[in-house]
Parts: structure tokens; C-alpha cells; sequence
């Protein structure tokens, strides 16, 4: 059964950095497309990042240039490292696997507030 | 940038049919797969329909998905709508951006 869980949110002042992971079980995370994707409150749904089984990463515009998608192959893991943190990216950070269906975290929020 | 618009909500009856439309903004929306995902309130999203037409295991045959090209939109239909089909509705494709979401529909059943 394929399982994420990501884990790493929390409160963060502005300017600050961040460490996202997404533990994965039932399936190999170097091996697949993950991606992650952002919920801001009582908005919709916004990629964020992305990386590909052959190591490439795409980001959004909105966070290119402060945060990095990665994954650790030993421990099964993705991560987003998060810096200069900015109010508008407090929202709920899903990640999420493409294998022809896409399989779903149950998120992690970020808020990022003085 | 290739935007994908949906209606903002819908509603309907029990047991009855609905349509929700994703209608690109450029380019032929049928150039690439669309999926459909279902996000009930205080829950993560779920997959309902994926490579434009195809239900993951588990998601009821009341549900599918279509792509129509003289109008540039995908589909998503569910029959014999029950209570708890009410949710978030959020199509997603590609385009030079990996990922490309619509604004989302919220479909109420009353």
C-alpha cells in the first residue's frame, strides 16, 4: 500500500527557513515523479515543485530561487527545504506521487507570521 | 501561461447528474492528461479521475471524465449523486509548467 507522510511544518517568523519531509512506504521515491503542492487557507490547490525519477526539479515562479525539492534514496524520503520564507507561503504542503493515479499526502502547515 | 478556468460551485439533488467543466486557455487541452481530484473539507485531496478518463481503484463507476475538443474543456460527471459527494473539485494538467491547477469547483448536494 502506498503511504506519504510528510512532517516538518509548524510556526516560522518571515525570512525564515524551513525543512519539509515526506516519508514514503510501498513504493520506491527515487523511482517515481514526486511532486509538491500548496494549500494557502480557504484557497486552492498550487504546484510548488517537482522532481523527476532522472533527478530533474521544476519549481513555480512564485517560490524558484528560495526553495529546493530533494530526496534521500537511502531513507526513502522527499524533502522541500524552504528559505526566505515569506507570509504568503503559510498554506498546508501536500507531496504527492504520479504513477499514472496520483497518490496524496495528508499534508503539513506552514505558517509563517511574526 | 495556460490557465485552466472552472465554475466557481454547483448543486444539485440527490441522485441526480452533474457536469463539472475545466475549459483550457490556449492550446488544445486534449495535447495533454487531465486529472480530476476530490478534497472534502479538512482533508487532503484524492484522486477521482486520471489520464483524462480513467478511475484509480476504488473510486465508484458514478464518476467519469471527458475531453472535448471543439470546446477545449474536459469533464467531469457524476451520476446518482450522494451526500457524500459533496467536496472541492479540482481538474489539473500540464503545459510548460508541470502542473497546472483549475481554480476549483465546489459542488453542493442538497
Amino acid at each position: 500500500e502506498v503511504q506519504l507522510v510528510e512532517t516538518g511544518g509548524g510556526l516560522i517568523q518571515p525570512g525564515g527557513s524551513l525543512r519539509l519531509s515526506c516519508a514514503a512506504s510501498g513504493f520506491t521515491v527515487s523511482s517515481n515523479y514526486m511532486s509538491w503542492v500548496r494549500q494557502a487557507p480557504g484557497k486552492g490547490l498550487e504546484w510548488v515543485s517537482v522532481i523527476y525519477s532522472g533527478g530533474s526539479t521544476y519549481y513555480a515562479d512564485s517560490v524558484k530561487g528560495r526553495f529546493t525539492i530533494s530526496r534521500d534514496n537511502s531513507k526513502n524520503t522527499l524533502y522541500l527545504q524552504m528559505n526566505s520564507l515569506r507570509a504568503e507561503d503559510t498554506a498546508v504542503y501536500y507531496c504527492a506521487r504520479v504513477a499514472g493515479t496520483t497518490d496524496w499526502g495528508q499534508g503539513t502547515l506552514v505558517t509563517v507570521s511574526s | 501561461n495556460f490557465m485552466l478556468t472552472q465554475p466557481h460551485s454547483v448543486s444539485e439533488s440527490p441522485g441526480k447528474t452533474v457536469t463539472i467543466s475545466c475549459t483550457g486557455s490556449s492550446g488544445s487541452i486534449a495535447s495533454n492528461y487531465v486529472q480530476w481530484y476530490q478534497q472534502r473539507p479538512g482533508s487532503a485531496p484524492t484522486t477521482v479521475i486520471y489520464e483524462d478518463n480513467q478511475r484509480p481503484s476504488g473510486v465508484p463507476d458514478r464518476f467519469s471524465g471527458s475531453i472535448d475538443s471543439s470546446s477545449n474543456s474536459a469533464s467531469l460527471t457524476i451520476s446518482g449523486l450522494k451526500t457524500e459527494d459533496e467536496a472541492d473539485y479540482y481538474c489539473q494538467s500540464y503545459d510548460s509548467s508541470p502542473w497546472v491547477f483549475g481554480g476549483g469547483t465546489k459542488l453542493t448536494v442538497l
